[in-house]
Order: structure tokens, then C-alpha cells, then sequence
């Protein structure tokens, strides 16, 4: 089955340990994406990838890390975390970057910075 | 300031009403996507339209693109509970940078049975 998974589903920690969330996809999608969800904000884009070893930042990337070693995996990666990323986190792959394409949604995160 | 501004934020609604959903820009558009999102889940694509002036249907549901390509509008014809979640639209810009993705503010529609 043609899926996006994350782990962990549901995660409270403190302020300053480092953690990281994983993404995996099973569709051999070029593009994916990490976005986080706040009520009345939508989704907001924090980091793409185009391919491997290829990241940019999308629009709210301060405070986050990821990388793309391989292609079906796009961890984000958050430092020293703080309340104010508390947030439903959600990753998504597309088969290419183009903006017609339809990007598949993992079933999120959601992250409390305690 | 959202770069897709969609209104309203929230519609609650009998089963059997009609609706509309505007999505806004001040950006030009290439493509725009409507996506609906249940509790506990991602969001899932409904629909993308391309071309400025085009108009799909998707069983009740008519996604207009506008001509100008900066807007979209999502009509619902004789809700159902089954309509319930959240709409989101979302595309790229076309000056916009590299390969950003943006997605609006979000609808959240009840419809009450």
C-alpha cells in the first residue's frame, strides 16, 4: 500500500531536548516536505526536498533541521526545542516538485514542547 | 500575513444547504489544489485545477479557478454530514521561491444532520 508514515504519532518532552521525528515514504516521490498545522495558520511549509541531498527551507524553517540521505526518508529534526513548536507536525511526498502534482500526507505528529 | 487567505474560517450548516468556499491571493497561481482533511489524519487531494476560468465538478462539488489565476472558489451542493472536515487550498506561486508550497488558512465545515 502507497503510504507516507511518521513516527512517532504523539510526543510531549521538554524544552531543549533534542528529538527527532521520521518520515518514510514507499512511492519512490522525489519531492517531500515537512509542514506544521496551527489553528487558523493552515499549513505551513518548514523544509522541502527535491531529491537527495537536496533541502531548501520553505516558510517558518527557524528552529528545524532535516536532511535527505535517501530518498524515501526526510527526518526533521529539532535541536533544542521550545514551546512555541508545539504543533501538529505533518510530512508529504509528491512524485516531483512541480506544483500540479498531488502530495500525499502522512497521518502527523503531534508534538507538545513542554 | 497568509499568503492564500480562505473565508469563511468556519461554516456550520443543515444537511441539504448549499455552500461556497473562496480561496484569495494577491499572487498568481499556476495551479491551485483543494485538499479536505478529517480529524486525526493528513489532508487528502480533491482536486487540482490549471487553467485561469476552469471549472471542475467532482460529484457535488464545483471547483471554480479564477481567470486571473490569484483565486479559487469550492461550491458544495446539497451538503451531507459525509462533507464535514476541513478544506484547504494550496498551490505555488508563480514568482515565488524555487519550489515552495503554500497552503490557505483552512475552512472547517459542519454540516449538522
Amino acid at each position: 500500500e502507497a503510504q507516507v508514515t511518521q513516527n512517532p504519532r504523539y510526543l510531549i518532552t521538554v524544552t531543549g531536548k533534542k528529538l527527532t521525528v521520521t518520515c518514510s515514504q514507499n512511492m519512490n516521490h522525489e519531492y517531500m516536505s515537512w509542514y506544521r498545522q496551527d489553528p487558523g495558520l493552515g499549513l505551513r511549509q518548514i523544509y522541502y526536498s527535491m531529491n537527495v541531498e537536496v533541502t531548501d527551507k520553505g516558510d517558518v524553517p527557524e528552529g528545524y533541521k532535516v536532511s535527505r540521505k535517501e530518498k524515501r526518508n526526510f527526518p526533521l529534526i529539532l535541536e533544542s526545542p521550545s514551546p512555541n513548536q508545539t504543533s501538529l507536525y505533518f510530512c508529504a511526498s509528491s512524485s516531483t516538485g512541480y506544483s500540479n502534482q498531488p502530495q500525499h500526507f502522512g497521518d502527523g505528529t503531534r508534538l507538545s514542547i513542554l | 500575513t497568509q499568503l492564500l487567505e480562505q473565508s469563511p474560517q468556519f461554516l456550520s450548516i443543515q444537511e441539504g444547504e448549499n455552500l461556497t468556499v473562496y480561496c484569495n491571493s494577491s499572487s498568481v497561481f499556476s495551479s491551485l489544489q483543494w485538499y479536505r482533511q478529517e480529524p486525526g489524519e493528513g489532508p487528502v487531494l480533491l482536486v487540482t485545477v490549471v487553467t485561469g476560468g476552469e471549472v471542475k465538478k467532482l460529484k457535488r462539488l464545483t471547483f471554480q479557478f479564477g481567470d486571473a489565476r490569484k483565486d479559487s472558489s469550492l461550491h458544495i451542493t446539497a451538503a451531507q454530514p459525509g462533507d464535514t472536515g476541513l478544506y484547504l487550498c494550496a498551490g505555488a506561486p508563480v514568482r515565488g521561491t524555487g519550489n515552495q508550497f503554500y497552503f490557505g488558512t483552512g475552512t472547517s465545515l459542519t454540516v449538522i444532520p
